[in-house]
């Protein structure tokens, strides 16, 4: 099973600041990395897949990149609605498999 | 619009059943990969199960022989049966479709059922 490790688990940040959120995998998985945005009480979001392909409204603050093991979620100039727990997650290999979440609070 | 909308969960006993269902709308739940994924409290995201109508049908080493997975094509919607539960499978269970093949992405997602297990 491919491990998915994401750093840091916390991110402390102030609004307007940006925050750039790791993800390693622990063998290559292409391209074949998708991002969630998970806000308290509420179900994912889709950010991206295929590493750096947005999802359907994501605002232009949000980038995804990389490729192989190792990938980043940037968020340029941090909102107060962006304040959530962000997972990556392969799908390059079966099973399916979630990075354990970087949570970004208010600094 | 495409959604999926949950229903089902709650406190069971230890070893008790659960059902979940998963209506979906704006796309056919026959034509593609469905999975449930659950999170436990304060934890991260794994998967449970996959299905695809007439075909694959999958599930995690932790609910296999317990859960049982299916559609109703009529109905458009998931189910999720859960049998001979156990305090670990408390966790919000969510349904999901998966955008490619069995090696995908997820979205949307269904906004979640709390299932319980205690005594």
């Amino acid at each position: 099973e491919i491990v998915m490790t994401q750093s840091p688990a916390t991110l402390s940040v102030s609004p307007g600041e940006r925050a750039t959120l790791s993800c390693r995998a622990s063998q290559g998985v292409g391209s074949n990395l998708a991002w969630y945005q998970q806000k308290p009480g509420q179900a994912p979001r889709l950010l991206f897949y295929g590493a750096s392909t947005g999802a359907t409204d994501i605002p232009a603050r949000f980038s995804g990149a990389g490729s192989g093991t190792e990938f980043t979620l940037t968020i340029s100039s941090l909102r107060s609605e962006d304040f959530a727990v962000y997972y990556c997650q392969q799908y390059d290999y079966w099973p399916l498999t979630f990075g354990q979440g970087t949570k970004v609070e208010i600094k | 619009e495409v959604q999926l909308a949950q229903s089902g969960g709650g406190l069971v006993q230890p070893g008790g059943s659960l059902r979940l269902s998963c209506a979906a709308s704006g796309f056919s739940v026959s034509s593609t990969y469905m999975f449930w994924v659950r999170q436990a409290p304060g934890k991260g995201l794994e998967w449970v199960s996959v299905m695809r109508a007439g075909g694959t049908i999958y599930y995690a080493d932790f609910v296999k022989g317990r859960f049982t997975i299916s559609t109703d094509n009529s109905k458009n919607t998931l189910y999720l049966q859960m049998g001979g539960l156990r305090p670990e499978d408390t966790a919000i269970y969510y349904c999901t479709r998966g955008r490619t093949a069995i090696l995908t992405w997820f979205d949307p997602w269904g906004q979640g059922a709390l299932v319980t297990v205690s005594s």
